[in-house]
């Protein structure tokens, strides 16, 4: 079975800077998927950021990048130029290819931005 | 824009009582799945749906079932609520034929069970 994992149940940063969430993950699988989904105060659970396992390259999606390291089964999410609408909770996600019938979720990371 | 509803955003029930936990999407999704959502844990599969009258277990059914009559309305049931079974409940739709991810969660539901 597969597991994901957050170590830091919280973390802060300031106002413009930069901060990075870290995940790993334990998986026997090549060929997976895994997310970065953004659960702000009272307010519905999005996704963030989506990373395939076979391609190399790190996904990016505005101020939001991943370091995918495939070999280290370790995902971890930059967020750039922090702003205060970033403040969340911070689920990292896995889902396997072969038996996608679900998602596999960290534990969390709580994000406080000061301004 | 989809949305994805859940009948209370707060509740308190006593240990034993029937609870249902109501969750609406109005976008004609066949895809819902109900979750808890625990400090610690994430998030964990409790029952998902492929279309009406249809239900799988998730990673953790027990002492929950669920009811799919209608296309747009994904219902939790607690037979007996028990106070391990307080916690905060997201219920999510998925469009068809969008990957699994693509899923648009609910406010959620807090429960309390005293």
């Amino acid at each position: 079975a597969q597991t994901v994992t957050q170590s830091q149940p919280e973390m802060s940063v300031q106002e413009a800077e930069t901060v990075t969430l870290s995940c790993t993950y334990d998986t026997s699988e090549s060929d997976y998927y895994l997310f970065w989904y953004k659960q702000p105060p009272s307010r519905q659970m999005i996704l963030v950021i989506r990373q395939e396992a076979y391609k190399q390259q790190n996904a990016t999606e505005n101020r939001f990048s991943v370091n995918f390291q495939k070999a280290a089964k370790s995902f971890s999410l930059k967020i750039s130029d922090s702003q205060l609408g970033d403040a969340a909770m911070y689920f990292c996600a896995y889902r396997s290819i072969t038996s996608g019938s679900r998602l596999t979720f960290g534990e969390g990371t709580q994000l406080t931005v000061n301004p | 824009d989809v949305k994805v509803t859940q009948s209370s955003r707060y509740l308190v029930k006593r240990t034993g009582e029937k609870v249902f936990l109501e969750c609406v999407q109005d976008m004609d999704h066949e895809n819902m799945f109900w979750y808890r959502q625990d400090p610690g844990l994430g998030l964990r599969l409790i029952y998902f749906s492929y279309d009406v009258k249809m239900k799988e277990k998730g990673d953790i059914p027990e002492g929950y079932s669920v009811s799919r009559e209608k296309k747009e309305r994904f219902s939790l049931i607690l037979e007996s609520a028990s106070t391990n079974q307080t916690s905060m409940y997201l219920c999510a739709s998925k469009p068809p034929g969008r990957p699994l991810e693509t899923q648009y969660f609910g406010p959620g539901t807090r429960l309390l069970v005293l």
